[in-house]
């Protein structure tokens, strides 16, 4: 599965949309781009996740570049409960691919 | 459904000693995982199976980490004899596996101590 590279930290201002952005310069064109959550103590949950073409529900949009190297993850409006580490993983296709978790970016909302 | 179901959530046990770790998987799934996660090694799979037959056991650590999935709704994963560098939170998440992209539903970890 290719590699991904994300920022290790940012800040977001409560109502504000968060942009998480990630790299992932090497990925294939059966490799899928999901994107995981981990609150502090918690499971990681699933958020989205897109192949080519911009994905949207109820928690957040992701928007995949046209060369598919790089993605944004969109919270919208984010509040203090999104505070969290944010993962993006690039998964085959397939079903039980394996999750590659990296570090992930840490999400800070705050007041 | 109740989820991934694991248990204990908290085991505190001393050097040498047996731990066992359960998760009962959504059911319906069809794929199992076992993760671990520390601050050193962030979070890693250990193993996964599919209708409770072992297919990647690539992560697990050594010999000592054993696991076993004698049915659809039940799996274990046994560490004997336990050392201090096993303590780490333990997930275990579970996959339906009728899609090309179906994602992986997580519990809530079993956080062990070894002493």
């Amino acid at each position: 599965d290719a590699k991904t590279t994300q920022p290790p930290s940012m800040d977001c201002a409560e109502g504000r949309a968060a942009n998480l952005p990630c790299n992932h310069s090497t990925i294939s064109g059966n490799e899928y781009v999901y994107w995981y959550r981990q609150i502090h103590s918690q499971g990681p949950q699933y958020i989205i996740h897109g192949l080519k073409n911009n994905e949207t529900n109820e928690m957040a949009s992701l928007i995949i570049t046209e060369d598919r190297k790089s993605s944004t993850l969109i919270l919208p409006h984010a509040t203090l409960r999104d505070t969290a580490v944010y993962y993006c993983i690039v998964r085959r296709t397939g079903t039980a691919s394996k999750l590659t978790f990296g570090t992930g970016t840490r999400l800070q909302v705050t007041l | 459904d109740a989820g991934v179901i694991q248990s204990p959530r908290h085991e505190v046990t001393e050097m040498g000693q047996e731990v066992t770790l359960r998760c009962k998987p959504i059911s319906g799934h069809d794929y199992l995982f076992w993760y671990r996660q520390t601050m050193m090694r962030g979070l890693e799979l250990l193993i996964y199976f599919n209708n409770n037959v072992p297919i990647d056991d690539s992560g697990m650590p050594e010999d000592r980490f054993s696991a076993k999935m004698p049915n659809a709704s039940f799996s274990t994963l046994k560490i004997q004899p336990s050392e201090p560098r096993d303590s780490a939170v333990y997930f275990c998440a579970s996959l339906l596996g009728q899609g090309f992209d179906d994602e992986q539903f997580f519990g809530p970890g079993t956080r062990l101590t070894v002493l």
